[in-house]
């Protein structure tokens, strides 16, 4: 079965300052990759998914993600953080690419300082 | 265009009670998705709607949980003789369609607490 681990149950970071958020993922063939924001008392929402076009993913509110095959991995990152992004981040694969079934990471809590 | 709408919002019940989450996908959208989150952990997979039918029901964690959609649209889900364990955050999600990277839209979620 597919898995995904992200590091770091929080990450904390100055307005400003680059925002990486770290995934990795274990898979025989290659997956679909996705992450989604969820703000308090909010449903969850897509920023950007991978779906084997090109690499580096750009999503919503100037967020993007690369994907590296050699490594795994399918961290997520912003230039440039502001305080409307302290949110809870979640990365997640496609675990059965017959039914879109999604597995989940644990979650990076995401907390911006003035 | 109205997303995912959840209902209750917040559920409390004692344990050894009955409890129905209902969750209205968006129009139009014919696969249908049940997740539990609990504290601290990501949404983990409960059960698949295709349509009327479940395609896939393989993560509901026991048979006190069932869901039904009769009609394709409206879901419930169905906890008999609920449980301490069973607390947490059900989040139900629809897409157009099933199969590859096709969005889920996700409701907002019903947080059952079990007393």
């Amino acid at each position: 079965a597919q898995s995904v681990t992200q590091l770091g149950s929080h990450v904390s970071v100055s307005e400003g300052a680059l925002v990486l958020l770290r995934c990795n993922y274990s898979s025989s063939v290659p997956p679909y990759l996705f992450w989604y924001v969820q703000y308090p008392n909010q449903g969850l929402q897509l920023l950007l998914k991978y779906t084997s076009a090109a690499t580096l993913v750009k999503g919503i509110n100037g967020f993007e993600a690369e994907f590296k095959k050699s490594e795994t991995s399918f961290h997520l990152t912003k230039p440039s953080a502001h305080m409307s992004d302290a949110a809870e981040y979640f990365c997640a694969v496609i675990e059965n690419s017959g039914y879109s079934t999604l597995t989940f990471g644990k979650g990076t809590m995401l907390l911006v300082s003035p | 265009g109205a997303g995912v709408s959840q209902t209750p919002s917040n559920k409390v019940t004692e344990k050894g009670k009955y409890v129905e989450l209902r969750c209205d996908p968006i129009s139009g959208h014919t696969a249908l998705y049940w997740y539990r989150q609990s504290l601290g952990q990501g949404p983990e997979f409960l059960i698949y709607f295709q349509g009327t039918g479940a395609a896939d029901d393989s993560g509901l964690p026991n048979d006190r949980f069932f869901a039904v959609r009769p009609e394709g649209s409206v879901s419930t889900l169905k906890i008999q003789r609920t449980e301490r364990g069973d607390s947490a955050v059900y989040l139900c999600a629809s897409s157009a369609t099933s199969g590859g990277p096709n969005e889920q839209f996700f409701g907002p979620g019903t947080r059952l607490t079990v007393l």
